[in-house]
């Protein structure tokens, strides 16, 4: 498994600014991915974030509202940027570590959990 | 269009029983399969996972079976205990789990004393 922590673990933010969440992993891992947890929806993909290059955005996800940087193998930011109420949700930064044949395993950090007013 | 559904919301399971819980994909390119449980207020925890070679496995309480021809899977937790209260997400991805995971809304589990 792997350790990850998440800074900060929740804050109240003002319509119109951005936000930028930490995530720190224990060990160097090749795959960090940015999830979003609206309230009441399913874990939704947001971006992967790609060591020394830019992250590849799922559809509906641009780099302008979701910059995301990864200076290394075990630190990733992600920016929420221009917040409006919709983006209140948990953010998660999350790892995917393999299981030899059988596949990798996504697993996550505790979440940040954004509520724009 | 939703690739992983997880068709109920909720389900209530008396203590000591056993708890099964429901996910149908559509992708049939999906070859590999994760459970993850969620408590308020924290991230989801890995539980179990299966590959599309096998149609079981388990893992203490917890076991997972695939039908791969009704796209279907379910997770079996015996016997349910009351730390079991959470919401289970089931989630799927092609390539070994390579590609991207996909992950179904989520079912939330009431253990009733």
């Amino acid at each position: 498994s792997a350790v990850i922590s998440q800074k900060p673990s929740r804050d109240i933010c003002q319509r119109g600014t951005s936000l930028t969440i930490q995530c720190q992993v224990d060990s160097q891992v090749t795959m960090m991915f940015w999830y979003r947890q609206q309230p009441g929806q399913s874990l939704t993909l947001i971006a992967t974030a790609n060591q020394g290059s830019e992250a590849t955005y799922e559809s509906g996800f641009v780099i302008d509202k979701f910059p995301i940087s990864r200076p290394n193998l075990t630190f990733s930011t992600l920016t929420v940027s221009n917040m409006s109420p919709e983006d209140s949700s948990i953010y998660l930064c999350s790892v995917a570590k393999g299981q030899g044949v059988l596949g990798n395993t996504i697993y996550f950090g505790e979440g940040s959990w954004l509520t724009v007013v | 269009d939703q690739q992983v559904k997880q068709n109920s919301p909720s389900l209530s399971v008396q203590e000591g029983r056993i708890s099964i819980l429901n996910c149908d994909y559509t992708n049939s390119m999906f070859d590999y399969f994760l459970w993850y449980k969620k408590y308020p207020a924290e991230g989801p925890t890995f539980l179990i996972s299966i590959s599309s070679i096998k149609d079981k496995n388990e893992d203490g309480r917890f076991t997972v079976f695939l039908n791969k021809s009704a796209k279907h899977l379910s997770l079996h937790i015996v016997p349910s205990q009351p730390g079991d209260s959470a919401v289970y997400f089931c989630a799927a991805s092609a390539s070994g789990g390579v590609d991207k995971i996909i992950f179904g809304k989520g079912t939330r589990l009431h253990i009733l004393p």
